[in-house]
């Protein structure tokens, strides 16, 4: 079945350093690809997303890119602050189930002063 | 608007005890889900609905069962509690409909822990 595989945390880093996390799926459709992140405490909030081949998601500084070629959708910022610091999910819809969302086991972000 | 509420907003429950989760909605989508959000397994679908008086199982959907009496509420009855079910549930809903469909809004989760 469909499945996202994203990088395990925890990713540390200092305010101001680019972020990468990376993310690959397993499709066989052409799913909507997703971002979410969940800010300690509370619940998801949706990031970015993109929904077809090439595009580009964006929001807050964040970006990514659906790569068909290489089934990706890595999430990037090129200055992280302290307020980035929480857990992101990478999502792709499930057509199979009411479009429902198939999530990554999450990338927990420290950023530090 | 309120978006999505959940209650309540944590729990602790005996084992065998039966539990119902509530979900609201005010957007009125047609579209509802749950999911419970594990340390190390990220969220796992339960149930979800794609209109109101329509269920379907989810990934994970064993000791729960969900009904859609109307767009707005989705609730979640666990029957019989037990330990493995001490998890945070989180209600979402989407449009349903068209390029929108696949975005989810999600609520403040409900903390349940089953002893």
């Amino acid at each position: 079945g469909d499945s996202v595989t994203q990088m395990e945390g925890p990713v540390t880093l200092s305010e101001e350093a680019f972020l990468t996390i990376n993310c690959t799926y397993t499709a066989t459709g052409y799913p909507s690809l997703f971002w979410y992140v969940q800010y300690p405490g509370e619940g998801l909030q949706l990031l970015l997303k993109a929904t077809k081949a090439d595009d580009k998601g964006s929001n807050k500084g964040f970006e990514a890119t659906y790569r068909k070629e290489t089934t990706s959708f890595h999430l990037e910022k090129g200055s992280v602050q302290v307020s980035d610091s929480a857990v992101y999910f990478c999502a792709l819809s499930d057509s199979n189930s009411g479009y429902a969302l198939n999530f990554g086991k999450g990338t927990s972000l420290l950023v530090t002063p | 608007i309120a978006g999505i509420t959940q209650a309540p907003t944590s729990q602790i429950l005996a084992a065998g005890r039966r539990m119902t989760l509530r979900c609201t909605q005010d957007m009125r989508h047609n579209a509802m889900y749950w999911y419970r959000q594990d340390l190390g397994l990220g969220l796992r679908l339960i149930h979800y609905s794609n209109t109101a008086g329509t269920t379907g199982k989810g990934e994970v959907p064993d000791g729960y069962s969900v009904s859609r009496a109307n767009t707005d509420d989705f609730p979640l009855t666990l029957a019989s509690a037990v330990p493995s079910q001490t998890s945070v549930y989180f209600c979402a809903s989407s449009d349903g409909a068209g390029a929108r469909r696949n975005e989810q809004f999600f609520g403040p989760g409900t903390r349940l822990t089953v002893l």
